[in-house]
């Protein structure tokens, strides 16, 4: 199947600072890619969609100020965390799928950790 | 997107076959029905996906009565690394997703 890549695997930053998460589809170009976010023992929460070429649709409850999401080529999305605090500490995950196809291919996760 | 409802938890030992329900009383003709399986610290992996009656691939099997109001995903024989949690979707999913996630079946295979 199709491969989608995040990097990096796990982050550790200091409480204020801002991170860079990247999530590559390595064999399939993708206008849109999703971000989620998961707590520990929880489910996955859908956060925003990344449209290539436009600005990315959040879901009601999401800042866009504070995750900010570029999706500049068909092969690329990434999502900034900005000013980040300690409750922004959770595992981060971006999908893609391939043209048509309904299955959604998952990266691999960020394991976000604010200090 | 129809909401689903499945067991929190269930537990399996090695060899057995295990069956994971799902309802999804809302769910709309368009919809598919589709199974994640997720490990600790990994991101959700594809395990079979469905409309009607009956879907085997070399991984799992899926059942869907002629209502479709519940499917159950079947895993023939579980090992030690079965042990994950798996999520049942309903919907019309375009370039994969979006998707959302229910609370999942958290399964633990003894030996």
């Amino acid at each position: 199947g199709a491969v989608v890549s995040q990097h990096p695997s796990w982050v550790i930053c200091k409480s204020g600072t801002s991170v860079k998460i990247e999530c590559r589809s390595l064999d399939f170009q993708a206008t849109t890619m999703f971000w989620y976010r998961q707590f520990p023992k929880q489910s996955l929460m859908l956060m925003a969609t990344s449209n290539e070429g436009s600005k990315a649709t959040y879901e009601q409850g999401v800042e866009k100020d504070k995750f900010l999401i570029n999706h500049a080529s068909l092969t690329l999305s990434t999502l900034t965390v900005t000013s980040a605090h300690p409750e922004d500490s959770s595992f981060y995950i971006c999908s893609a799928g391939q043209g048509g196809n309904t299955e959604a291919f998952f990266g691999q996760g960020t394991r976000l950790t604010v200090v | 997107l129809a909401k689903t409802t499945q067991p929190i938890s269930m537990d399996s030992y090695e060899g057995q076959e295990v069956n994971i329900t799902c309802s999804h009383n809302n769910i709309a003709t368009n919809d598919y029905i589709t199974w994640y399986q997720q490990f600790p610290s990994q991101g959700p992996r594809f395990i079979i996906q469905g409309y009607k009656t009956k879907v085997t691939n070399e991984v799992a099997s899926l059942f869907i009565p002629a209502d479709r109001k519940s499917s159950t995903l079947s895993l023939p024989r579980v090992s030690l690394s079965d042990t994950a949690v798996y999520y049942c979707l309903v919907g019309r999913y375009n370039q994969g997703g979006k998707l959302i996630f229910g609370q999942g079946t958290e399964l633990s295979v003894k030996p």
